[in-house]
């Protein structure tokens, strides 16, 4: 079964800093697509950034961007230039193929402070 | 755009007690799954439907059932309740055929169980 594991359940960053959430997995799945979602106060899943397995260029989003380590099974997470609007907790998962379930690490809270 | 729309958004009932989640996806998108977060946890999956079939099955309990209709909404039908189930219970939906089959969360329904 696959696996995936936050190790950080809690980060703090100074607004306009950077800084970076891990998460590491377990497949032996060769081709699957990997997440990072961010719960805020309401609650609501909101997907941050998606990396596909068999691409090997890490993804990025405006001030988000990943480190992808396909053979370490790595999936860091950058967030630059943090802002008061990213503090909420950060969830990894991992999605085998098409139409599969979504598995979840623990989550990371981040706070950014003023 | 529309998005997934979870009925109700909050839902107190006593031990022992029946419930009942709605869920409506996207339109056209024809897979639906349902996910339980506990209190500082992260997001459980619990199944889904493709086409108003059931297409996995995780840790839901044989307390629960769900169901996919003909107009692709879903149903998640609790029966006896215990306080553990007291939980955000999130739906998502996808369809297939999206280059990344990405998962739609709805914004949850709120179950607490006195």
């Amino acid at each position: 079964a696959q696996t995936v594991t936050q190790s950080q359940p809690e980060m703090s960053v100074q607004e306009a800093e950077t800084v970076t959430l891990s998460c590491t997995y377990d497949t032996s799945e060769s081709d699957y697509y990997l997440f990072w979602y961010k719960q805020p106060p309401s609650r609501q899943m909101i997907l941050v950034i998606r990396q596909e397995a068999y691409k090997q260029q890490n993804a990025t989003e405006n001030r988000f961007s990943v480190n992808f380590q396909k053979a370490a099974k790595s999936f860091s997470l950058k967030i630059s230039d943090s802002q008061l609007g990213d503090a909420a907790m950060y969830f990894c998962a991992y999605r085998w193929t098409s139409g599969s379930r979504l598995t979840f690490g623990e989550g990371t809270q981040l706070t950014v402070n003023p | 755009a529309a998005g997934v729309i979870q009925s109700p958004r909050h839902l107190i009932k006593e031990k022992r007690e029946t419930a009942t989640l709605k869920c409506y996806p996207i339109p056209r998108h024809d897979t639906v799954y349902w996910y339980q977060q506990g209190p500082g946890q992260d997001p459980q999956f619990l199944i889904s439907f493709y086409e108003k079939m059931q297409s996995d099955k995780g840790s839901i309990p044989d307390r629960f059932s769900a169901q996919q209709f003909s107009d692709y909404h879903s149903e998640l039908n609790m029966s006896s309740l215990e306080l553990g189930d007291s939980a955000l219970y999130f739906c998502a939906s996808s369809r297939d055929g999206d280059r990344y089959y990405e998962q739609y969360f709805g914004p949850g329904t709120r179950l607490t169980v006195t």
